[in-house]
């Protein structure tokens, strides 16, 4: 158990899907992210949330959307999602936005779009 | 322009056979180098963060080490379990984000 849990563990989507993923961290971080992970790509930051506000949006397409209620939780809303947008999608978690003690990374939401 | 390269893509071993890991890194001041283990099917867990060109950190078999253009991850005699991807990421001093590499595939055969 890696203290951040991410829902679903796999999922694949039709291009004209609506679907959501999940994550819960109950570490007590004020941070939270959402990376892609694509094969033989670096990890591409997405999105940062400080202290539930916005810190960071790397030029996302707006078919991503991301939501965090509160600290703990974190969500990415996906809608006309594209076959190249198929990736493993990862949740992070860090006390806070400036650590020095690295992410804790969840298991991932493997993605397939169709 | 701040970049993390790593190499090899991909490294076979076999058990005992010790080898280094490179993570070259060009960045605007470095406020700390880190590098993650990723298993198949899970996310990247922390391994080592390191701050200053000289400065070594070690867990069990794998050994970290800076200068002030690239790091190293020795693995001395490998075990079959130490298989995995190894991703190193640099975070500037002036940024609040990483920039993660590619990563290194080792294969440890017994």
């Amino acid at each position: 158990e890696t203290g951040v849990t991410q829902t679903p563990r796999h999922l694949v989507m039709g291009m004209t899907n609506k679907k959501s993923l999940k994550c819960e961290q109950h570490l007590g971080h004020n941070a939270m992210y959402w990376y892609k992970q694509s094969a033989k790509k670096p990890l591409e930051l997405m999105f940062v949330y400080n202290f539930k506000e916005q810190t960071e949006n790397n030029s996302v397409p707006s078919r991503f959307s991301p939501e965090c209620p509160n600290s703990s939780h974190l969500f990415l809303h996906l809608h006309t999602l594209q076959p190249e947008d198929s990736a493993l999608y990862l949740c992070a978690s860090s006390q806070e936005e400036q650590n020095k003690y690295g992410y804790t990374f969840g298991s991932g939401t493997r993605l397939t779009v169709v | 322009e701040d970049q993390v390269t790593q190499s090899p893509e991909a490294l076979r071993l076999q058990e005992g056979e010790s080898s280094s890991l490179n993570c070259s890194y060009t960045v605007s001041g470095l406020r700390g180098l880190f590098w993650y283990r990723q298993d198949p099917g899970k996310g990247p867990e922390f391994l080592f963060t390191l701050y200053s060109a000289g400065e070594e950190k070690e867990k069990e078999r794998l050994k970290a080490t800076l200068t002030k253009k690239e790091s190293f991850l020795h693995i001395t005699a490998p075990k079959p379990e130490d298989s995995a991807t190894y991703l190193c990421a640099v975070q500037p001093y002036n940024f609040n984000k990483f920039y993660f590499g590619s990563g290194t595939k080792l294969n440890v055969k017994p």
